[in-house]
C-alpha cells in the first residue's frame, strides 16, 4: 500500500536525550514536512524539504534538525535543546511544492518522563 | 502572506441535522484550500480540495464545501450528522506563491450527539 509511514506511534524520552523520529514514504513525493500539534493551537511547522539535500525551517524550528539524504525518507531529531518537546508530531508529504494535497502519517506521541 | 480563521473551536449538533464549519482564508496569490479530518491520536485525513476548478467541491462521507472569494470563505457542510463525524476539522491554504508551505487553522471540534 501506499503511504507514509511514522515510527513508532509512542516514544518516552528521558530528558536530556536526543531521540530520532521516523517517517517513510512511498509515494514518490519530493516534499516531505514535520508538523508538531499541541492543544488547541494546530499544527505548527517545524521543518519542511522539497528536494533531496535540502531543507528548510519551518516556523518552530529551534531544538530540532533533520536530514533528507534519500527521497523517501525524513527523520526528525528531537534535541536536549528543545524546552518542551512533549506533544505529537506529524509528518506530511506532497507530491510537489505547488497547490497539490499533503498526506499525513499516523503521528508519533512523544513524551518527556 | 496566507492565513486562515476557523471561525468555531467547538461546534456541537445532533445525530440527523446539518453540519457547518466555517472557514475563511487570507491569500496573495490564487489559492488552494482543504479541509483535513482528523480523529484522535491519529493522522489527518483529507476530505476535500479547491484547485480552481468547480467552486462547489464534493468530498467523501457526504461532506461539501464552497469556495466563495468575494466573501474570502470556504466553509464545510454535511447535510445530516452521523456519530461517526466527531472529530476535529482543519481548514488548509496554500498557494503556488507561498513556498509550499501549507497554513492551517486551529481547528474545530465537532461533537455529535443522540
Amino acid at each position: 500500500d501506499g503511504g507514509i509511514t511514522q515510527s513508532p506511534k509512542y516514544l518516552f524520552r528521558k530528558e536530556g536525550q536526543n531521540v530520532t523520529l521516523s517517517c517513510e514514504q512511498n509515494l514518490n513525493h519530493d516534499a516531505m514536512y514535520w508538523y508538531r500539534q499541541d492543544p488547541g493551537q494546530g499544527l505548527r511547522l517545524i521543518y519542511y524539504s522539497q528536494i533531496v539535500n535540502d531543507f528548510q525551517k519551518g516556523d518552530i524550528a529551534e531544538g530540532y534538525s533533520v536530514s533528507r539524504e534519500k527521497k523517501e525518507s525524513f527523520p526528525l531529531t528531537v534535541t536536549s535543546a528543545q524546552k518542551n518537546p512533549t506533544a505529537f508530531y506529524l509528518c506530511a508529504s506532497r507530491a510537489d511544492s505547488g497547490r497539490t494535497e499533503a498526506f499525513f502519517g499516523q503521528g508519533t506521541r512523544l513524551t518527556v518522563v | 502572506a496566507q492565513s486562515v480563521t476557523q471561525l468555531d473551536s467547538h461546534v456541537s449538533v445532533s445525530e440527523g441535522t446539518p453540519v457547518l464549519l466555517r472557514c475563511n482564508y487570507s491569500s496573495s496569490y490564487s489559492p488552494s484550500l482543504f479541509w483535513y479530518v482528523q480523529h484522535p491520536n491519529k493522522g489527518l485525513q483529507l476530505l476535500l480540495k479547491y484547485t480552481s476548478a468547480a467552486t462547489l467541491v464534493k468530498g467523501i462521507n457526504g461532506f461539501e464545501a464552497e469556495f466563495k472569494k468575494s466573501e474570502t470563505s470556504f466553509h464545510l457542510t454535511k447535510p445530516s450528522a452521523h456519530m461517526s463525524d466527531a472529530a476535529e476539522y482543519f481548514c488548509v491554504v496554500t498557494s503556488t506563491g507561498t513556498a509550499s508551505k501549507l497554513t492551517f487553522g486551529t481547528g474545530t471540534r465537532l461533537q455529535v450527539t443522540l
